[in-house]
C-alpha cells in the first residue's frame, strides 16, 4: 500500500545549524514520484521539490538538498546553515501509477515541523 | 493568474448542518484533490478525481461527498455535520498524464464545527 513515514514529529536547532529531515515510503508500483512541501507559519502549502522513481540523482538547491536512495526507500531534505524563516513544517509526499493506471492519488506524511531559534 | 480558489475562507457551523466547500482552478488541470488538515497533523486526502465524471475515495471519505461535472470545479459537500470535521480543509490540482508534476494548492477553508 501506498505509504509516507515521517518519523521526526518536531526538531528544534540553532540558527546556522544543519539539519535533515527524513522521509521514508512504501509503493507497490515500480513508477512513482516523490515530492516536499514547505508549510510557513501563514498556512499555504509551497513546492519544494520532485523526484520521480528513475532518477536518483541527489539535488542541491542554494541551501536545500536533498538525497533520494530506492535502496532504503527514503528521500531525505537537509538544510544547511539554517536559517529562522526556515521555520515551518515540512511535508513529504509520494505519488504512484498503480499498475499503469492512472489513479495518481497523492499521499502526504505527517509532516515534520521544523523551529529554528536564532 | 488565480490558480485554486477556495471559498469560503473561515466558516462556522453547527452540529448536524451542511454545506458545501467551493473549490475552482483555471489551469485545465485534471486531476483534483481535497484534503483535510487537523490541528497539528498532516493532510489526509479525502476524495480525488483524476477528471470530469471521475471521483475516487481517499483515506477519510465518510461524511463527504464529491462530484466534478467541469474540470474547473470540484465541490466538496459535508452532509451532517460533526465536531470531528473541524478542521482546515485544503483543494489541489495538478496536470494530467504527467504524473511528476506538483500539485498546486489553494489557501484553505478553516471548519469549525460547534
Amino acid at each position: 500500500a501506498q505509504k509516507v513515514t515521517q518519523a521526526q514529529t518536531e526538531i528544534s536547532v540553532v540558527e546556522k545549524e544543519d539539519v535533515t529531515l527524513d522521509c521514508v515510503y512504501e509503493t507497490r508500483d515500480t513508477t512513482y514520484y516523490l515530492f516536499w512541501y514547505k508549510q510557513p507559519p501563514s498556512g499555504e502549502l509551497v513546492f519544494l521539490i520532485r523526484r520521480n522513481s528513475f532518477d536518483e540523482q541527489n539535488e542541491i538547491s542554494g541551501r536545500y538538498s536533498w538525497n533520494f536512495q530506492k535502496s532504503t526507500s527514503s528521500f531525505n531534505f537537509t538544510i544547511t546553515a539554517s536559517q529562522v524563516v526556515d521555520s515551518a513544517v515540512y511535508f513529504c509526499a509520494l505519488s504512484e501509477r498503480y499498475y499503469g493506471g492512472a489513479t495518481n492519488k497523492l499521499i502526504f506524511g505527517t509532516g515534520t515541523l521544523l523551529a529554528v531559534q536564532p | 493568474n488565480a490558480g485554486v480558489t477556495q471559498t469560503p475562507k473561515f466558516r462556522i457551523l453547527k452540529i448536524g448542518q451542511s454545506m458545501t466547500l467551493q473549490c475552482t482552478q483555471d489551469m485545465n488541470h485534471n486531476y483534483m484533490y481535497w484534503y483535510r488538515q487537523d490541528p497539528g497533523m498532516g493532510l489526509k486526502l479525502i476524495y480525488y478525481s483524476v477528471g470530469a465524471g471521475i471521483t475516487d475515495k481517499g483515506e477519510v471519505p465518510n461524511g463527504y461527498n464529491v462530484s466534478r461535472s467541469t474540470t474547473e470545479d470540484f465541490p466538496l459537500r459535508l452532509e451532517l455535520a460533526a465536531p470531528s470535521q473541524t478542521s482546515v480543509y485544503f483543494c489541489a490540482s495538478r496536470e494530467g498524464g504527467v504524473v511528476n508534476t506538483e500539485a498546486f494548492f489553494g489557501q484553505g477553508t478553516r471548519l469549525t464545527v460547534v
